[in-house]
């Protein structure tokens, strides 16, 4: 089955700066990568999505970029604020005529910590 | 809609006693997901359905564990009988079914098994 490991663990950064999370993936299958936060005590929530028919998706201050030959995928925030520190999860899917149902497999996640 | 509804959000339970955990996905969705979190393992994938029909429940730890989907509209985890490792927080979600959509996430069930 599909593995996703995630890094790094935990990330602190200063306010203002950039943060960037990693993903790797096993199967080549996979053609949906979403990306969700979590803040303390709250559910997860997707914040951006990309398909393998795309190499970069950007909305406002985050991006993600995917490169499919590698099995990797990232997610960059750029001018970070306080309010992005949360718990960030990377995940994999596939889609071959509706067969996975769906089935998303997470990575580890990362926590972030954005410093005023 | 109001989303993935679970019930109850916090649960307190003594050793040895059955535990039920309550989900209602959103309508029109076909999957459902039971997924456990815990500061060790992150969130794992427990079983999930698909047209109230379980596909795989490799995740599901136990034989403790049990999950139904009676119908299109609700799903039950059950913990029979409960243990201080069950300790977690409990999310469900929901999606279309097709490969390449998000998941919606409940807001959790926080179990506590003393």
């Amino acid at each position: 089955g599909e593995n996703v490991e995630q890094h790094p663990s935990t990330l602190s950064v200063q306010e203002g700066d950039s943060a960037v999370i990693k993903c790797t993936y096993s199967d080549s299958a996979s053609n949906y990568f979403p990306w969700y936060k979590q803040e303390l005590g709250k559910r997860p929530q997707l914040i951006i999505d990309i398909r393998s028919n795309v190499g970069e998706k950007k909305d406002q201050r985050i991006a993600v970029t995917l490169n499919k030959t590698a099995k990797h995928f990232s997610l960059h925030i750029t001018e970070t604020q306080p309010e992005d520190s949360a718990v960030y999860f990377c995940a994999a899917s596939w889609g071959a005529g509706g067969t996975s149902y769906g089935k998303l497999t997470f990575g580890q996640g990362t926590i972030l910590t954005v410093h005023p | 809609d109001a989303g993935v509804i679970q019930s109850p959000r916090h649960e307190v339970t003594e050793m040895g006693q059955e535990v039920t955990l309550r989900c209602k996905p959103i309508s029109g969705h076909n999957s459902l997901f039971w997924y456990r979190q815990t500061m060790m393992r992150g969130l794992e994938l427990l079983i999930y359905f698909n047209n109230n029909v379980p596909i795989d429940d490799s995740g599901m730890p136990e034989d403790r564990f049990s999950a139904k989907m009676p119908n299109a509209s609700f799903s039950t985890l059950k913990i029979q009988p409960s243990e201080p490792r069950d300790s977690a927080v409990y999310f469900c979600a929901s999606s279309t079914g097709q490969g390449n959509t998000e998941a919606f996430f409940g807001q959790g069930t926080r179990l506590t098994v003393v």
